[in-house]
């Protein structure tokens, strides 16, 4: 079955603890991207990744890093997570110039 | 940013009437518009994109439109059914870029 999937899908953790959400894709997908999505602000785009070993700043990259070493795998990293960062993250994929992103069932994330 | 926008944030019709989502967008520069339907504890999934070129296209019960002397889409549910009760997002991006803006969602409440 072609699907994103993501891990955690619930995670709660406490400020400055370091955590990885990870994402993969079993679609070949060369487009990756994350967003974060907050009440009655939609859904914002944290980071994306064109192809492998490309990634770009989205709107909201500030607190956050990203890799993509594998055409599948691309992992959002929260190095020093702080309470501003609790939302739903969702990643998402995309073959290369289709605007159809596919999305995965998405990580809540509390930073207490 | 850029300011994609709703111009309704909820909107409940009547099984079987038809449903009009509106949304507003700011960068005459953007060129691709998706729209995206999101379910209750879901990611969001892909329902149709339009190009700048166009003025109008139509999918499975769905048609969009574009307007871009008002920079306003729009998103027509034919003979609205429960199972379209969600929330749902536009989305802009400019061609070949990996960034997209997403409003921040109308939900649509399907009344039997």
């Amino acid at each position: 079955e072609a699907q994103v999937t993501q891990n955690p899908r619930y995670l709660i953790t406490v400020t400055g603890k370091k955590l990885t959400v990870t994402c993969s894709q079993n679609m070949n997908h060369e487009y990756m991207s994350w967003y974060r999505q907050d009440p009655g602000l939609g859904l914002r785009q944290i980071y994306y990744s064109m192809n492998v070993e490309v990634t770009d700043k989205g709107d909201v990259p500030e607190g956050y890093k990203v890799s993509r070493k594998e055409k599948r795998n691309f992992p959002l990293i929260l190095e020093s997570p702080s309470p501003n960062q609790t939302s739903l993250y969702f990643c998402a994929s995309s073959a290369f110039r289709s605007y159809e992103q596919y999305f995965g069932p998405g990580t809540r994330l509390t930073v207490t | 940013g850029e300011s994609v926008g709703l111009h309704l944030p909820t909107l409940s019709v009547q099984e079987g009437d038809n449903s009009i989502i509106n949304c507003a967008y700011s960068n005459s520069a953007s060129d691709y518009f998706i729209w995206y339907k999101q379910e209750s504890g879901k990611g969001p999934q892909f329902i149709i994109d339009i190009r700048s070129n166009m003025d109008k296209r139509q999918g499975q019960r769905v048609t969009v439109l574009l307007n871009k002397t008002v920079k306003h889409l729009s998103l027509q549910i034919a003979a609205t059914q429960p199972g379209d009760s969600a929330v749902y997002f536009c989305a802009e991006n400019i061609r070949g870029r990996g960034q997209f803006y997403f409003g921040t969602g109308t939900s649509l409440t399907v009344i039997p």
